[in-house]
Parts: structure tokens; sequence; C-alpha cells
């Protein structure tokens, strides 16, 4: 079975950091491009930043580039995403995402697996 | 970076088929064919519904299709049922290798 369990939200005072972790297990994960989702409260997605499956290719979203950093680990099969600079327009629920894989080719582009989300609130 | 244009929200009776769109720009829907469609449930992660336009993930009702045409992409449901009640979003591939949402639409079955 697929799992995909997020882990290290929680409330944090604006301008400060937080690392995000995602630990997958049921596929192979060294083969998917890996990315971090996000939804701010009662409003719609938005992705925030993907890795391809070496770690050789890394985007991100415009807003948050320069304060977040996205990194997987394939040895423990675990995805991670460290945030600095935290503004109050960070405050979601972040979700791990990976890409799909089909006939033997792997897409960056499709967020098959999901996790539950772990919320990151910003607040003074 | 502006989300892909979805209405707000749809509706339709049981039975009925619906289509929701998703208008994006000549950067993002209009040059690729890397669209994808989500369905979220309240207070549950989204779960994918199509990709590349028009493909439906093993397991996913044949009830839901989708297409593209310019700009603009869709998803129609077909045979509208109380479990299709749920939040969709559209998603695409952007120029400078980004990812896009729509804003997201609400269905409601009446």
């Amino acid at each position: 079975e697929v799992q995909l369990v997020e882990s290290g939200g929680t409330l944090v005072q604006p301008g400060g950091s937080l690392r995000l972790s995602c630990a997958a297990s049921g596929f192979t994960f060294s083969d998917y491009w890996m990315s971090w989702v996000r939804q701010a409260p009662g409003k719609g997605l938005e992705w925030v930043a993907n890795i391809k499956r070496d770690g050789t290719e890394i985007y991100y979203v415009d807003s948050v580039k320069g304060r977040f950093t996205i990194l997987r680990d394939n040895a423990k099969t675990s995805l991670y995403l460290q945030m600095n600079s935290l503004r109050a327009e960070d405050t979601a629920v972040y979700y791990c995402a990976s890409g799909r894989c089909a006939n033997g080719v792997c897409y960056r582009s499709y967020f098959d697996y999901w996790g539950r989300g772990t919320l990151v609130t910003v607040s003074s | 970076q502006s989300a892909l244009t979805q209405p707000a929200s749809v509706s339709g009776s049981p039975g009925q088929s619906i289509t929701i769109s998703c208008t994006g720009t000549s950067s993002d829907v209009g040059a690729y064919n890397y669209v994808s469609w989500y369905q979220q449930h309240p207070g549950k992660a989204p779960k994918l519904m199509i990709y590349e336009v028009s493909d439906r993930p093993s397991g996913v009702s044949n009830r839901f299709s989708g297409s593209k045409s310019g700009n603009t992409a869709s998803l129609t449901i077909s045979g509208l049922q109380a479990e299709d009640e749920a939040d969709y979003y559209c998603s695409s591939y952007r120029n400078s290798n980004t990812q896009v949402f729509g804003g997201g639409t609400k269905v409601t079955v009446l």
C-alpha cells in the first residue's frame, strides 16, 4: 500500500523557520519526481516545489524562491521542505505528492500519490 | 504566477452531465498536453482523476472524461452521482518548469 506521511507542521512566528518531512513507502520512491503542494485555509491548491528523482533538478514557485528548499533522501525514502523567513501567507496545509510513473515513463506534471498533509500556521 | 481560471461552482441533478472549464494561456494549457484534474472531498487529500488531458488512472470511473481546445481544458462528469459532490482542480505544466493549478470548482449534486 502506498503511503506518504507528512510531519513537522506547527505554529511558528513570522520570520521563523520550519522543516517538514514526508516519509514514503509502498512504491519505488527513487523513481519518482516529488512535490510539495499547499492549500491555505478555505483556498485552492498551490504547487510549491518539486525535485527530480536524483535531485539534479529542482524548481520553485516564485513566492518561495530564496526562502524554501526542497530536499530528498532516497536511501531513507523521504522528502523534506526547509522553510525559512516564514510569512503569514505561508499558512497552509502542506501536502507531499508524487509524480506519476506509467508504462516506463515518469512524469513530474501529475500528482499521483498524496499524503494527508501537515498544517503550518505562521502567526504571532 | 496567476492561477488557471475555473468557475467557482457547477451544479447538476443526479444522472445529468456537467462540464467544468479550465482556462489558461499559451504558456500552459495551450502549449502542453500536461493537463490533469483532481477531486478533493472536504478534509481529504486530492485524488488524481485525469492526466495528460484525457487519460484516466486505473480505478477512476469512466464517467469522468477530459478534453482540451486551445487554451481551455474541460472535465466532464456524466451520470452525476451524489459521491461526485466535491471540489475539482485542474492543473497544467507552465513554461519555466513550473506547475499551476486552477482556483477550484465546487460541484454540487442537487
